[in-house]
């Protein structure tokens, strides 16, 4: 009950185009749910983040789509650009992650955007 | 731009022997966690902790892990014996916390490999 589905695993989309990433949650008690951006070497770092008192959430051209009825949520890259290249963690907690409660993380998508 | 330090970057040890990880977070934060990244897998929390004492663990963070703030700057994480299984990159976070506040600031992690 405390996972986090994420999909798909990789994903390669061409420069310009938009990406989609997708998770599902079944413990209803998360309610905050961030998305991460990894690069290699490098510890996560906050991207985005949604509530689930709102069904949308833009930021520039990360956008976070939230159903709460189907308990998903999704991260929409729109322009993609090679340098959003990267791994994108979506999360989940109970409580705001900053006030010690913990993150439950998905499995991580591969992004490559190509030229 | 304050940021989270992790050292050692990465640590090879033999099987049973005891590892510390060191991390100063950002200076005027007051929450602090340690996450592991088995390679290739999601991000996995382990602790957080909060006035001196531990506000959260994971079933990962047995006997064999411990914390501790042993002075205002550093936060360490100490592995009694490690096991093979414990080879993963380790991250320190920080958050300033407070009800309102979802973001963790994540070091660059510290590789350790167990052999």
């Amino acid at each position: 009950q405390q996972q986090v589905k994420q999909s798909p695993q990789s994903l390669i989309v061409q420069k310009g185009g938009i990406s989609i990433i997708n998770c599902a949650y079944e413990n209803t008690a998360f309610d905050y749910f961030p998305w991460y951006q990894q690069f290699p070497g490098k510890g996560p770092a906050l991207l985005i983040a949604i509530r689930p008192d709102v069904s949308e959430k833009k930021e520039g051209r990360f956008t976070i789509s939230f159903n709460k009825s189907a308990k998903q949520f999704s991260l929409h890259i729109m322009d993609s650009q090679p340098g959003d290249s990267a791994t994108y963690f979506c999360a989940a907690s109970e409580g705001p992650p900053g006030g010690g409660n913990k993150l439950t993380f998905g499995t991580g998508t591969q992004l490559k955007v190509e030229l | 731009e304050p940021e989270v330090t992790q050292t050692p970057s990465h640590q090879v040890t033999q099987m049973g022997q005891e590892v510390i990880l060191r991390c100063v977070p950002i200076s005027n934060h007051l929450y602090f966690y340690w996450y592991r990244q088995i390679l290739g897998q999601k991000v996995e929390f382990l602790v957080s902790f909060y006035n001196n004492e531990i506000s959260e663990k994971s079933e990962i963070f047995d006997d064999q892990f411990s914390v501790e703030r042993p002075d205002g700057s550093n936060f360490t994480l100490k592995i009694r014996s490690t096991k093979l299984e414990d080879s993963a990159m380790y991250f320190c976070a920080s958050s300033l916390g407070g009800a309102n506040t979802g973001e963790l600031f994540f070091g660059e992690g510290s590789r350790l490999t167990v052999l």
